[in-house]
């Protein structure tokens, strides 16, 4: 049972365009982070956010935890070949051993 | 050193062999996990440490998987009787908790094919 859906799994736009990726839930989550793995390397955090309806910037990136703490979602402006990687969000729980719940990440790719 | 390693970084072996897969964590940082990523997918929860105690073990997809800790820093995951199956990215990762949030830090991880 995948306890956090990814959406869309695979993402290949042009250079300039925006775009927005989703991380959908049935579990309400104590925080949500967002991290991206490029090829060959272990996932980086990008940012964790904490409280419902909370809105965190990156430079182009912008990243949203729902109200209700079960899903948010990563807005990029302008993509840019650089951003191209996996970007996977991650359930934080406080319970269990099982911390981090991963969803199935985004594969984008940014074409110039 | 100054992030998570692994060693090795790659590992191809026979069906049935045994491996062991190391991971040196960031020092100081008492909590230690063990990932499992297939090909471009996410990431699968293999194992928690805190210190050398690893209190949920149900994780391990089977009992050919075992894993140790010592001295509260390098752990090794070992594989018995390697499946094709087994095929993947094994990633550790270190945490240290700041202000309530717990952060993990990744290891590059160790690609492992069985052959």
């Amino acid at each position: 049972t995948q306890l956090l859906e990814q959406s869309p799994q695979f993402l290949s736009i042009q250079e300039g365009e925006n775009l927005t990726v989703y991380c959908n839930s049935s579990s309400v989550f104590s925080s949500l982070q967002w991290y991206r793995q490029e090829p060959g390397e272990g996932p980086v955090l990008l940012v964790t956010v904490v409280t419902g309806g909370e809105v965190k910037k990156l430079k182009r990136l912008t990243f949203q935890f729902g109200d209700a703490r079960k899903d948010s979602s990563l807005h990029i402006t302008a993509a840019q070949p650089g951003d191209t990687g996996l970007y996977l969000c991650a359930g934080v729980r406080l319970q269990g051993a099982q911390k981090l719940v991963f969803g199935q990440g985004t594969r984008l790719t940014i074409n110039p | 050193g100054a992030g998570v390693s692994q060693s090795p970084s790659n590992k191809v072996t026979e069906k049935g062999k045994d491996v062991e897969l190391r991971c040196d964590p960031i020092s100081g940082h008492t909590a230690l996990y063990w990932y499992r990523q297939s090909l471009g997918q996410g990431l699968e929860f293999l194992i928690y440490f805190q210190g050398n105690s690893a209190p949920d073990k149900s994780g391990l997809p089977s009992d050919r998987f075992s894993a140790e800790r010592t001295g509260g820093s390098v752990s090794t995951l070992t594989i018995q009787r390697t499946q094709q199956e087994d095929s993947a990215v094994y990633l550790c990762a270190s945490s240290l908790e700041l202000a309530g949030v717990e952060t993990q830090y990744f290891g590059p991880g160790t690609r492992l094919l069985v052959l």
